[in-house]
């Protein structure tokens, strides 16, 4: 099993669609997790952390399920620019190194 | 994000030539990684660093160096440039004194394009 695991997509869904997207991983002791944003040959950028409860910023909620080892993004009422390559980070904390997934790509059609 | 500066933003070369891409950051953080990423491979690890004097291969670290001159100061070299080093660099930064030693994110310079004829 890999490390960390997304669906490459790409996901196609028009605008005002609600999305989501999951990530998988392997490392149980894992300490925290993000989603970072990436637009095409450009770098990536924090988008929001995942929290156990939960945590929701405008149209973008991020969930973590430790039980069942995988985070999840949810975009509501998606935007032309929400079209991007997601991409989530599971860190284990203390020296170790972070692994970050592949990406999803997420494009929002007119 | 003006915070991680990386330089050149890009650059054409031969192969066999040395390289130094360099990293500089102004966030005070203390741990700096290096990374490349190649079209439907992600971002794929090639060195960090955890402070000054601590220098950690990653998984890809086999024809590159680096060198952490000052906690704000982390450059990559590619000692004899050859083709499949082609890619797009990452450097990265971040705080591992903020909440749980090692948990908070990273942040990324604008990235070096590298081409190598």
């Amino acid at each position: 099993r890999k490390e960390v695991e997304q669906d490459p997509g790409p996901f196609n869904v028009p605008e005002g669609a609600t999305v989501a997207f999951n990530c998988t991983y392997s490392n149980s002791a894992s300490q925290s997790f993000f989603w970072y944003r990436q637009d095409c040959r450009k770098e990536p950028k924090l988008l929001m952390s995942v929290y156990s409860s939960g945590n929701e910023d405008g149209r973008f909620t991020a969930q973590l399920n430790r039980a069942s080892q995988y985070i999840s993004l949810l975009i509501r009422d998606s935007k032309l620019s929400d079209s991007a390559t997601y991409l989530c980070v599971v860190n284990p904390g203390g020296y170790q190194k972070v692994t970050f997934g592949t990406g999803t790509k997420l494009q929002v059609i007119p | 994000d003006a915070d991680v500066t990386q330089t050149p933003r890009n650059r054409i070369t031969k192969t066999g030539k040395r390289i130094m891409l360099e990293c500089s950051q102004t966030k005070g953080h203390d741990r700096m990684y290096w990374y490349r990423q190649d079209p439907g491979l992600g971002l794929r690890l090639i060195y960090y660093s955890f402070d000054v004097k601590d220098i950690n291969k990653g998984e890809i670290s086999d024809g590159y160096s680096v060198s952490r001159q000052a906690q704000a100061k982390f450059s990559l070299s590619l000692e004899s440039a050859i083709p499949n080093q082609t890619a797009l660099y990452f450097c990265a930064t971040s705080d591992s004194r903020t909440g749980s030693i090692g948990t908070q994110p990273q942040h990324f310079g604008d990235g070096t394009r590298l081409s190598i004829l």
